[in-house]
């Protein structure tokens, strides 16, 4: 069965330090990978989504970034945090872009001081 | 991008009353709208979903209606249960953008 696993599950940054959030899934191929945000409120935000090693679409202009530097390895990265960088992270993934299912971590709950 | 309208923001019932969320959309091109439980400090999980051909689909206490024509879709909850007290999110696929766009969510909860 498909696993999908985030750290880490809560950080405490200052203004100005770097962010990197690892995202992996096991137990399927080339799946389609995705960061959502879900700031104070509860709405989600999509950040990022990924087809494919090396390739990522950016649907906000932001303080942040994303690689996939192996098929099911997703991370999501900022060099200087802001304080509007906190909330809490999601990373999904789907067997289909946008038509089927998503599958979501457990979340990393970040807080920018 | 597509936007999607979410009421209520939060909803309190009974035990064993149902519980109605609905959201609004104006993209007439959307054709598949799932609904998200998402519990404290978990990631959100499909509960149902329904596409564009189908007005209505049930799964046991779950039932999810589309009104296409009006451009709106509900989940419905019925006999609730303390278990069901969660955030609820529904989502369409827009047909223009091809992307999922999340409700704002609602807060449930089942008063024991």
């Amino acid at each position: 069965s498909q696993t999908i696993h985030q750290w880490p599950a809560t950080l405490v940054q200052p203004v100005g330090s770097p962010l990197s959030l690892e995202c992996t899934v096991e137990g399927t191929s080339n799946p389609n990978l995705y960061w959502y945000r879900q700031a104070a409120g509860r709405g989600l935000q999509l950040l990022f989504y990924s087809v494919g090693i090396g390739q990522i679409s950016s649907e906000v202009p932001q303080n942040l970034s994303a690689s996939r530097p192996q098929d099911r390895q997703f991370i999501l990265s900022s060099k200087k945090l802001l304080l509007s960088d906190s909330g809490f992270y999601l990373c999904a993934w789907s067997a289909y872009v946008n038509t089927g299912e998503l599958f979501f971590g457990e979340g990393s709950r970040l807080t920018v001081l | 991008g597509e936007n999607v309208e979410q009421h209520p923001s939060t909803l309190s019932v009974q035990e064993g009353d149902s519980a109605v969320i609905k959201c609004t959309y104006s993209d007439s091109a959307s054709n598949y709208f799932p609904w998200y439980k998402q519990e404290l400090g978990k990631g959100p999980q499909l509960i149902i979903d329904i596409r564009s051909n189908v007005g209505e689909k049930k799964d046991q206490r779950i039932a999810v209606t589309l009104n296409k024509t009006a451009k709106h879709f509900s989940l419905h909850i019925t006999e609730t249960q303390p278990e069901d007290s969660a955030v609820y999110f529904c989502v369409l696929l827009s047909g223009s953008a091809r992307q999922l766009t999340f409700g704002s969510g609602t807060q449930l909860t089942v008063l024991p």
